[in-house]
């Protein structure tokens, strides 16, 4: 089906330990962001990708990496789980300038 | 820099009620604004949008918000909730840029 999907979507691990949340989209989008979510904060933008190999910080990016080899894809990884990096992340992809459309979240805890 | 305040944290109405959500932004070239709503274990899903243009923007589910420059708002509107309409509702400003920054959301609660 088309659209942006998010993989796993609930995820449980230890401080620590790596972890790679994947992200999909079908629409050929050119940019890709992610963003956290958690209560009193509304969404963060964590990174984002303008395309193929081209990323940038947004407002907290410490502890998260990402690539994006293709287009259709922008994994975001914590080299080292904390406990601060429990949260909702969701993925979201547009054409440039306009509406970016959401995945549907992973829930992460760190314990 | 582009900046968004939500009014409100949480608002409740009942069942056929005026739903008013209000949203200020800070932009410092002229914005793109955004209504996201999210429901329960859901991703974000576009309520309405302004770019350019008139100024009354409607949306789906009967939603519209109006854009004031001279307020530096960006308020939605609902003539009659319906339980339906519970969710959590997120303004977001885009700036000379692709990124968005929200608010910090606001939870409508409707009461039959």
């Amino acid at each position: 089906d088309a659209g942006i999907t998010q993989s796993p979507r609930y995820k449980i691990t230890e401080t620590g330990r790596q972890v790679t949340l994947m992200c999909h989209q079908t629409w050929s989008h050119s940019y890709m962001f992610w963003y956290r979510q958690d209560l009193g904060h509304g969404l963060r933008l964590i990174y984002y990708s303008a395309a193929a190999d081209i990323t940038d910080k947004g407002e907290v990016p410490d502890g998260y990496v990402v690539s994006r080899s293709k287009t259709e894809n922008f994994p975001l990884t914590l080299e080292s789980a904390t406990r601060s990096q429990t949260s909702v992340y969701f993925c979201a992809s547009s054409a440039g300038q306009e509406t970016q459309y959401f995945g549907p979240g992973t829930r992460l805890l760190v314990l | 820099a582009q900046s968004v305040t939500q009014l409100g944290s949480h608002v409740s109405v009942s069942e056929g009620a005026l739903v008013l959500l209000r949203c200020n932004y800070s932009s410092s070239v002229p914005p793109y604004l955004f209504w996201y709503v999210q429901y329960p274990n859901q991703g974000l899903q576009l309520l309405l949008k302004y770019t350019t243009g008139a100024t009354l923007v409607k949306g789906i589910n009967g939603f519209e918000a109006e854009f004031k420059k001279s307020e530096t708002s960006f308020h939605l509107t609902k003539p009659s909730a319906h339980m339906s309409d519970a969710a959590e509702y997120f303004c977001a400003v885009q700036g000379g840029s692709e990124k968005l920054v929200f608010g910090k959301g606001t939870k409508l609660t409707v009461n039959p």
